[in-house]
Formats: C-alpha cells, sequence, structure tokens
C-alpha cells in the first residue's frame, strides 16, 4: 500500500533560518511526488514536483525539495525563512491503481511557524 | 484567469438536513475530485470523477453522493447519512492528458461546513 508519512505536525523556525520539512513514503512502483502549500481558509497551491529525471526540485517561493530513492525520502528546504512562509505544508504521492490519474494520497501536514 | 470555484465559502445547517456543495471549473479538466479536510488528519478523497457521467469512491465515500453532468461542475451532496459533516471540503480538479500520474491537482478555496 502507499503511504505518506511526515515528521513533525508542527515546525517553528526563526526568519531568516533554514526550514526543513521532512517526507518518507512508501510506494511499490516509482513514485510521482508533491508538495503543496495552504494558507488559513484557503485551497492547497502546488510548491513543486518530482516525476522522473533531476532529484533535486525547484519550487516556487526559493522552496526545493530533494528525491531519495535510497531514503524513500522527499524533504522539502529553504534556506532562508520568510514570515509570509507561515502555512500549512503537505506532501503527496500519486496513487497507483484504479485507473486514475493526478489522484494523490496526502500526508497529514506540517505547521510552518516563522518568529521574527 | 482559468481556475475553481467553490461555493459558498461558508455553510451552516441543522443536524438531519441534506445539504449540497457546489464547484465548478473553468480549466477544461476531464478530472474533478473531492477531499475532506480535518485538523491534523489531511486530506481525504471522497469522490473522484474522471468523465462526464462517471464517477467512483475514494477513501471515505460514506454519507455523501455526487453528479457529474457537465465537465465544468461537479456537486457534492452531504446527506444526513453523514455521522460527522462538519469539516473544510475541498474541490480539486486535473488534466488527464497524456495518460500519466505527474498530473498536479489544481484546488478551489474551499467551503466550511459546520453541521449543529
Amino acid at each position: 500500500a502507499q503511504s505518506v508519512t511526515q515528521l513533525g505536525s508542527h515546525v517553528s523556525v526563526s526568519e531568516g533560518a533554514l526550514v526543513l520539512l521532512r517526507c518518507n513514503y512508501s510506494s511499490s512502483v516509482p513514485p510521482y511526488l508533491f508538495w503543496y502549500v495552504q494558507y488559513p481558509n484557503q485551497g492547497l497551491q502546488l510548491l513543486l514536483k518530482y516525476t522522473t529525471g533531476a532529484t533535486l526540485v525547484k519550487g516556487i517561493n526559493g522552496f526545493e525539495a530533494e528525491f531519495k530513492k535510497s531514503e524513500t525520502s522527499f524533504h522539502l528546504t529553504k534556506p532562508s525563512a520568510h514570515m509570509s512562509d507561515a502555512a500549512e505544508y503537505f506532501c503527496a504521492v500519486s496513487r497507483i491503481y484504479g485507473g486514475s490519474q493526478g489522484n494523490l494520497i496526502f500526508g497529514k501536514g506540517t505547521k510552518l511557524s516563522v518568529k521574527p | 484567469d482559468g481556475g475553481i470555484t467553490q461555493s459558498p465559502k461558508y455553510l451552516f445547517r441543522k443536524e438531519g438536513q441534506n445539504v449540497t456543495l457546489s464547484c465548478e471549473q473553468n480549466l477544461n479538466h476531464d478530472a474533478m475530485y473531492w477531499y475532506r479536510q480535518d485538523p491534523g488528519q489531511g486530506l481525504r478523497l471522497i469522490y473522484y470523477s474522471q468523465i462526464v457521467n462517471d464517477f467512483q469512491k475514494g477513501d471515505i465515500a460514506e454519507g455523501y453522493s455526487v453528479s457529474r453532468e457537465k465537465k465544468e461542475s461537479f456537486p457534492l451532496t452531504v446527506t444526513s447519512a453523514q455521522k460527522n459533516p462538519t469539516a473544510f471540503y475541498l474541490c480539486a480538479s486535473s488534466s488527464t492528458s497524456g495518460g500519466s500520474r505527474n498530473s498536479p491537482l489544481h484546488f478551489g478555496n474551499g467551503t466550511r461546513l459546520t453541521v449543529t
């Protein structure tokens, strides 16, 4: 079965500090992986995705993620946190059964707080 | 601008009443989805549809119903059989062209349903 685990439901960093949000996945086939961001009372917005090719993926707002097959991980990083990065972040893997496309399994999310 | 419109943003209902949440997209996407979001639980798939007049149950379909009479529209009805309907509901769509699993989801801004 496929699954996504996000380590840490809440992460707090100081403005200007490194942001590291952890995501591990389980998949019996090469995964397609996504990171989304959600601001309060809004929908989710795609930050970045990994399909094939380069394992370091760059996204919007200065975020990037590295696919590590040996560690089954897809951690999200940003070198320097900004106050506007405070939001909830979701990691997701694309389902491999049912014939549906773009049908994702989401992790439970990590809320990022940024302290001034 | 293309996007997904969910209405209303906030909805209040008495227990025992059915309620229908609207979702309209002008992205020309074939696939549409309904997710439910509860604090600390991430997103869980309720129903999805890949083409008009066809839809499939997701992980938590009990107590919900959908229709897909038009490509642009995918309304969700929360019935009185749903035991715990208070939640944040998110509609999404994705392209199915190319036949791959790497199509990202585009989300609406959600409807917050409160049932008392």
